[in-house]
């Protein structure tokens, strides 16, 4: 079993919905929760962290649970722009050598 | 400013062959790492340098794998005897602080593609 998992989609949703992705983890000692996105043949680039009590950034939530070991994406009135994989990261620790990535979801937003 | 830069962004080999990528990360940027990412995977952890410390080795798949960093700044990932199964984006990341509890940043290049034919 990965240590990280992700439906790998693709998830193709039209302009103006909302979609989530959901990311499980089977190591219950891992401290930092992350959500990355990369665009096709670009780098990753963090997204946001995920917080115990769930974070808001403009249109994207995430949200944490612990008890039963999974992470969520919910991304509000979708964009073309937010077309992208989407990448679930997990850490035991604060450190990066500790981040594991799940192997991403591909999400396309259709005109 | 100029963000993490990597060269060259494609590479095609011939198994057997050596090669070597290089990184240049964000100036001032004191941890640098080295990942790969191989085809429907998530990124995997190679190797982290962190001023002139010792580097954390514990993530090189084989002794074939070997890197340096070089005054503190630009690092190259040096592959020898490529074989096919080493085909994947080798990315390189750049942090301002070291890797510690604090969830610092990382600010990723754009990666290699190499290609071992």
């Amino acid at each position: 079993r990965k240590e990280v998992e992700q439906d790998p989609g693709p998830f193709n949703v039209p302009e103006g919905a909302t979609v989530a992705f959901n990311c499980t983890y089977s190591n219950s000692a891992s401290q930092s929760f992350f959500w990355y996105r990369q665009d096709c043949r670009k780098e990753p680039k963090l997204l946001m962290s995920v917080y115990s009590s769930g974070n808001e950034d403009g249109r994207f939530t995430a949200q944490l649970n612990r008890a039963s070991q999974y992470i969520s994406l919910l991304i509000r009135d979708s964009k073309l722009s937010d077309s992208a994989t989407y990448l679930c990261v997990v850490s035991r620790s604060g450190s990066a050598r500790q981040l594991t990535f799940g192997s991403g979801t591909q999400l396309t937003v259709l005109p | 400013g100029a963000g993490v830069s990597q060269s060259p962004s494609n590479k095609v080999t011939e198994k057997g062959k050596d090669v070597e990528l290089r990184c240049d990360p964000i100036s001032g940027h004191t941890a640098l790492y080295w990942y790969r990412q191989s085809l429907g995977q998530g990124l995997e952890f190679l190797i982290y340098f962190q001023g002139n410390s010792a580097p954390d080795k514990s993530g090189l798949p084989s002794d074939r794998f070997s890197a340096e960093r070089t005054g503190g700044s630009v690092s190259t990932l040096t592959i020898q005897r490529t074989q096919q199964e080493d085909s994947a984006v080798y990315l390189c990341a750049s942090s301002l602080y070291p890797d510690t509890a604090t969830n610092e940043k990382l600010f990723f290049g754009s990666g290699t593609q190499l290609s071992v034919l």
